[in-house]
């Protein structure tokens, strides 16, 4: 079936750029489908940070967007996030997840990793 | 700050129904976009519950039912179970400022 591994390093500077990989198994990423990154706080609800489809089509939270940037790597069969200029706000669970829809407002996201810890913090 | 609004929490006991509401406005599900559901059991990912206001994932039990009316859409848990407890969050699309997909606010439901 098909799985998704977030990783990455658990602890990044303020300042600096959180980078982390979604590794997808069972399924090839150039076939299709939008693939997102989501985050949520400690204790907090989720945010979309923003979705890739296979082609490199990207789509970002308008609140995020001058510091994100995801990518794919078919040959990989993975996508990556960058978010830069971190902050303690920053710290939070990031999911990596499937999303589903034809149009971009349809999207449902209906797979999903079990989601990596990152703490801001120097 | 989420523009879906859910109430923080809700409780039932066992065989009992429980609703839940996801408040929008005309930039997202009073627009017509679709409104969609999943449940976050503690410590894990979320998981899809309902797609397309109303539709069950294969697997989800048929205790589980969305609707959608105006500018608001509600998750109806008939049955209520021990193992229903967990978080509930909705997720639809605005189309304000540059578009995005959203998320409410999310709500904890207790079995007392």
């Amino acid at each position: 079936q098909v799985q998704l591994q977030e990783s990455g390093p658990g602890l990044v500077k303020p300042s600096e750029t959180l980078s982390l990989t979604c590794a997808v198994s069972g399924y090839s990423i150039s076939s299709g489908y939008y693939w997102g990154w989501i985050r949520q706080p400690p204790g907090k609800g989720l945010e979309w940070i923003g979705s890739i489809y296979h082609s490199g089509s990207t789509y970002y939270n308008p609140s995020l967007k001058s510091r994100v940037t995801i990518s794919v790597d078919t040959s990989k069969n993975q996508f990556s996030l960058k978010l830069s200029s971190v902050t303690a706000a920053d710290t939070a669970v990031y999911y990596c997840a499937r999303a589903l829809g034809w149009l971009t407002s349809d999207w449902y996201f209906d797979l999903w990793g079990r989601g990596t810890l990152v703490t801001v913090s120097s | 700050q989420s523009v879906l609004t859910q109430p923080p929490s809700v409780s039932g006991a066992p065989g009992q129904r429980v609703t839940i509401s996801c408040t929008g406005s005309s930039s997202n599900i009073g627009a017509g976009y679709d409104v969609h559901w999943y449940q976050q059991l503690p410590g894990t990912a979320p998981k899809l519950l309902i797609y397309g206001n109303s539709n069950r994932p294969s697997g989800v039990p048929d205790r589980f039912s969305g609707s959608k009316s105006g500018t608001s859409a509600s998750l109806a848990i008939t049955g209520l179970q021990a193992e229903d407890e967990a978080d509930y969050y909705c997720q639809s699309y605005d189309s304000s400022l540059s578009g995005s997909s959203v998320f409410g606010t999310g709500t904890k439901v207790t079995v007392l």
